[in-house]
């Protein structure tokens, strides 16, 4: 298995407070990714990362921040937290080349925002 | 814009096989990837085509007909730990690395 290690692996929130979650590589993968999981809605795409302080925004990036100060962590920071970013949020990373992006997952992160 | 649709439910017997299709609407093309996720889960990552043709991976085979804008993920003599949603994803010269997901299968297995 990837070593992709993802923390907090559960949270319970109150709306208007900040939090940060966090994945962990040991893979050395250039590219990581940020996404949340909603009923009927898939796998949405909220930042992801191609390098050390290189990001960029996803579909749905608004009320979500992110940074990669070291090539193994990524961060992902919901300023005021809100109930509508009650989820489940999955890191991936990948070392896409000549088209192919085969993205490997952590375990998750079920956040609830009270 | 840019869209991936396959079926949001398929049912069928333990034993038998069943097929799960997914069609593509992108700018540019290239490959798909198939991904399995049961509950509670983390999607894992199953095949990846790129040119015309089947691909065979022990009980699980994946197809791709390029001009066609589809593929399918084929799952012979199923089992019940089969039992999972499966993702169709794309990935297009223009997407910087990103992939374009469908929304997901939900497979259910009856004994």
């Amino acid at each position: 298995d990837a070593g992709i290690t993802q923390s907090p692996r559960h949270k319970v929130t109150e709306t208007g407070t900040p939090v940060t979650l966090r994945c962990h590589q040991t893979e050395n993968h250039r590219y990581m990714y940020w996404y949340r999981q909603d009923p009927g809605h898939g796998l949405r795409l909220i930042h992801y990362s191609y390098g050390v302080k290189d990001t960029d925004k996803g579909e749905v990036s608004d009320g979500y921040s992110v940074s990669r100060s070291k090539t193994e962590d990524f961060l992902l920071t919901l300023e005021s937290a809100t109930s509508s970013q009650t989820s489940v949020y999955f890191c991936a990373i990948s070392e896409p080349g000549q088209g192919v992006n085969i993205q490997y997952f952590g375990a998750g992160t079920r956040l609830s925002v009270l | 814009g840019q869209s991936l649709e396959q079926p949001s439910e398929v049912t069928a017997v333990e034993g038998a096989i069943v097929q799960i299709n997914c069609t593509y609407q992108t700018s540019g093309f290239y490959g798909l990837s198939w991904y399995q996720q049961h509950d509670g889960g983390a999607p894992t990552f199953l095949s990846y085509n790129a040119l015309d043709g089947l691909e065979e991976t022990g009980r699980f085979s994946s197809f791709l007909s390029r001009s066609d804008s589809y593929g399918y993920l084929l799952l012979q003599e199923l089992q019940m730990k089969d039992s999972a949603s499966y993702f169709c994803a794309v990935s297009t010269p223009d997407s910087n690395y990103q992939l374009i997901w469908g929304a997901g299968t939900k497979l259910i297995i009856k004994p």
